[in-house]
């Protein structure tokens, strides 16, 4: 079965700075997508970045971008010039390329310090 | 705004009982899907409607069942509540372009089992 691990409970960073959140996941296919959602304290969830397996290229959405190293199966996100808007949980999911089934993180809480 | 909406937006009851939450997906949005977030968690997938026929099924208990309906509105029904059932019930519909798919989440019903 596919797992989906946040390592990091809580992350802080200051205003203007960088920060990385990590994700790993395990899975036996080659044909799956990762995203990364943002659910800030009004609790929706927000779609920041996605990535296909199949891509090499490293998705990057404004001052998103991700770190995807399929080999490692690792898939980090990198938030540059954070913002105090930036403040939020954010959940890396996992789905496969032949079903609808999403799997998420327990999610790592961003703190941005002005 | 996703232009998701779920009611209602709270919902307070007791052990024992039934309880229907309630979900418009976007104009046009075919899919549907249900996650449940208990407190400080990540999303567990329950289930997944297309068209009216459910396509995918996660760890829904046998309680609670769901459906769609042909006006694509979707309903989840929550049976012989526990506390443990306390959560946040999201639906998102979504939509696929050119093989990638976007969800967009609605705002969440807040369920409370006392």
């Amino acid at each position: 079965a596919q797992t989906v691990t946040q390592s990091q409970p809580e992350m802080s960073v200051q205003e203007a700075e960088t920060v990385t959140l990590s994700c790993t996941y395990d899975t036996s296919e080659s044909d799956y997508y990762l995203f990364w959602y943002k659910q800030p304290p009004s609790r929706q969830m927000i779609l920041v970045i996605r990535q296909e397996a199949y891509k090499q290229q490293n998705a990057t959405e404004n001052r998103f971008s991700v770190n995807f190293q399929k080999a490692a199966k690792s898939f980090s996100l990198k938030i540059s010039d954070s913002q105090l808007g930036d403040a939020a949980m954010y959940f890396c999911a996992y789905r496969s390329g032949g079903t609808y089934k999403y799997i998420f993180g327990t999610g790592t809480r961003l703190k941005v310090l002005a | 705004d996703s232009g998701v909406t779920q009611t209602p937006k709270h919902l307070i009851t007791a052990t024992g009982q039934r309880v229907t939450l309630r979900c418009s997906p976007r104009s046009g949005d075919l899919s549907v899907y249900w996650y449940q977030q208990s407190l400080d968690q990540g999303l567990q997938f329950l289930i997944q409607y297309y068209n009216g026929e459910e396509r995918a099924k996660g760890n829904i208990l046998e309680r609670f069942s769901a459906q769609q309906f042909p006006d694509l509105h979707s309903e989840l029904n929550l049976s012989s509540l526990e506390l443990g059932d306390s959560a946040l019930y999201f639906c998102a519909s979504s939509v696929e372009v050119r093989g990638q798919e976007t969800q967009y989440f609605g705002p969440g019903t807040r369920l409370l089992v006392l």
